[in-house]
């Protein structure tokens, strides 16, 4: 099945400086990821959607100058939170979307990044 | 807008008992129904999905079908083992395709299984 990584899978920072987390799609071109953070004991909320050669869609909410977000080729997206603070501690977890053969998409998720802001 | 809820857990069974966890949606349109797994320490993965009323998904034992009149896609297993233990979360895709086919989640049920 399709593979995709991130990384790093754990990450202790301090407040105030930028983090970059990766996500790669290991066998097959993504041209669409998305980020998402999963707070303790709750679901998965979609942060952005992340389009290779283009901007990224922000969903309601999310701050764009702090969530940095760059899909730079058909395998890599990048989320780079800036001068975090102790309250964007969370998991952040990153999907690509994959195109069936058959027609509709498929995403594969990674395994999510562990952030921790002292 | 489109929104799944799912029944909160955690729930805890002995091996060998049957399992259900709930799942309703609200969605216009037909949306597509997903069941995802995340074991601890690991991302998610897909389960089994429905992409329309009646179908029913399934894999490793795991069952759910696409009930439109109930707008529900209840997870059942005949018979859990500890290995089962994870949290599950239940999905839907874009009524329309979601022209970017993001998925909605529901909050997951944490699911322990003890021998």
């Amino acid at each position: 099945g399709a593979v995709v990584s991130q990384h790093p899978s754990r990450v202790i920072c301090k407040s105030g400086t930028s983090v970059k987390i990766e996500c790669r799609s290991l066998d097959f071109q993504a041209t669409t990821m998305f980020w998402y953070r999963q707070f303790p004991k709750q679901s998965l909320m979609l942060m952005a959607t992340s389009n290779e050669g283009s901007k990224a869609t922000y969903e309601q909410g999310v701050e764009k100058d702090k969530f940095l977000i760059n899909h730079a080729s058909l395998t890599l997206s990048t989320l780079t939170v800036t001068s975090a603070h102790p309250e964007d501690s969370s998991f952040y977890i990153c999907s690509a979307r994959r195109i069936r053969l058959a027609g509709g998409y498929e995403q594969y998720f990674g395994p999510g990044t562990r952030l921790t802001v002292t | 807008g489109d929104s799944v809820t799912q029944m909160e857990g955690p729930v805890t069974l002995s091996e060998e008992a049957f399992l259900t966890i709930n799942c309703t949606y609200t969605a216009t349109g037909y949306p597509s129904l997903f069941w995802y797994v995340q074991y601890p320490g690991e991302g998610l993965q897909l389960l089994l999905k429905a992409t329309k009323a009646d179908d029913k998904g399934s894999n490793k034992g795991f069952e759910a079908t696409y009930r439109k009149e109930t707008t529900s896609f209840h997870l059942e297993k005949g018979s859990v083992q500890v290995s089962d233990s994870a949290v599950y979360f239940c999905a839907l895709s874009g009524s329309y395709g979601g022209s970017q086919g993001n998925l909605i989640f529901g909050k997951g049920t944490k699911l322990s299984v003890k021998p």
